[in-house]
């Protein structure tokens, strides 16, 4: 119930390409949905994030698409480049400043 | 602005001593703080959530008396790992939040790296 599925475990695309990550969640309760950044040695950045009241959202070059009826959500990025290889998680909390349930994380590389 | 710090940046320790670890809201109050850890190539695992001036929720699994957590102001928490064995080094993460702010945001810390030998 409480399980937030990540995938792919790992992409690699080319440079200006869109990888897609995709994340699946049970728990109905849930009403938060950030995506976080990592770089290897370093903390979790949050990226975007997005409430169930909307089914899209963008930020630069960012963008969540939330399916409520199907309890799924994604992370498109645009026009890709080599500095956002990374590890990309997914989370979701139910009310506002409640633990986050995070998603396995998905390897990124974005090769020139 | 949501600035959240953490020290030390690395550790290491040797087998049966503590560490304590700190997080630090710079520029909000919160009024919430989590712990987690993160072993190498896995996710982030939560170890408890602590709220200012009460005690610490522990995830299942968890031996509170071997993390203690203290979280005596509003922009101050301490991870202590007591006794600490080889299997206790992965890497600490601190994130912080106000719900009183309405957001629902968690800003988290560089992390700490601890090495038990």
């Amino acid at each position: 119930q409480q399980q937030v599925k990540q995938s792919p475990q790992s992409l690699i695309v080319q440079k200006g390409g869109i990888p897609i990550i995709n994340c699946a969640y049970e728990n109905t309760a849930f009403d938060y949905f950030p995506w976080y950044q990592q770089f290897p040695g370093k903390g979790p950045a949050l990226l975007i994030a997005i409430r169930p009241d909307v089914s899209e959202k963008k930020e630069g070059r960012f963008t969540i698409s939330f399916n409520k009826s199907a309890k799924q959500f994604s992370l498109h990025i645009m026009d890709s480049q080599p500095g956002d290889s990374a590890t990309y998680f997914c989370a979701a909390s139910a009310g506002g400043g409640n633990k986050l349930t995070f998603g396995t994380g998905t390897q990124l590389k974005v090769e020139l | 602005g949501a600035v959240v710090s953490q020290h030390p940046s690395r550790v290491i320790c040797k087998s049966g001593t503590s560490v304590k670890i700190e997080c630090r809201s710079l520029d909000f109050q919160a009024t919430t703080m989590f712990w987690y850890r993160q072993f190498p190539k896995q996710s982030l695992m939560l170890m408890a959530t602590s709220n200012e001036g009460s005690k610490a929720t522990y995830e299942q699994g968890v031996e509170k008396d071997k993390f203690l957590i203290n979280h005596a102001s509003l922009t101050l928490s301490t991870l202590t790992v007591t006794s600490a064995h080889p299997e206790d080094s992965s890497f600490y993460i601190c994130s912080a939040s106000n719900p009183l702010r309405r957001t629902y945001e968690q800003y988290f810390g560089p992390g700490t790296r601890l090495t038990v030998t």
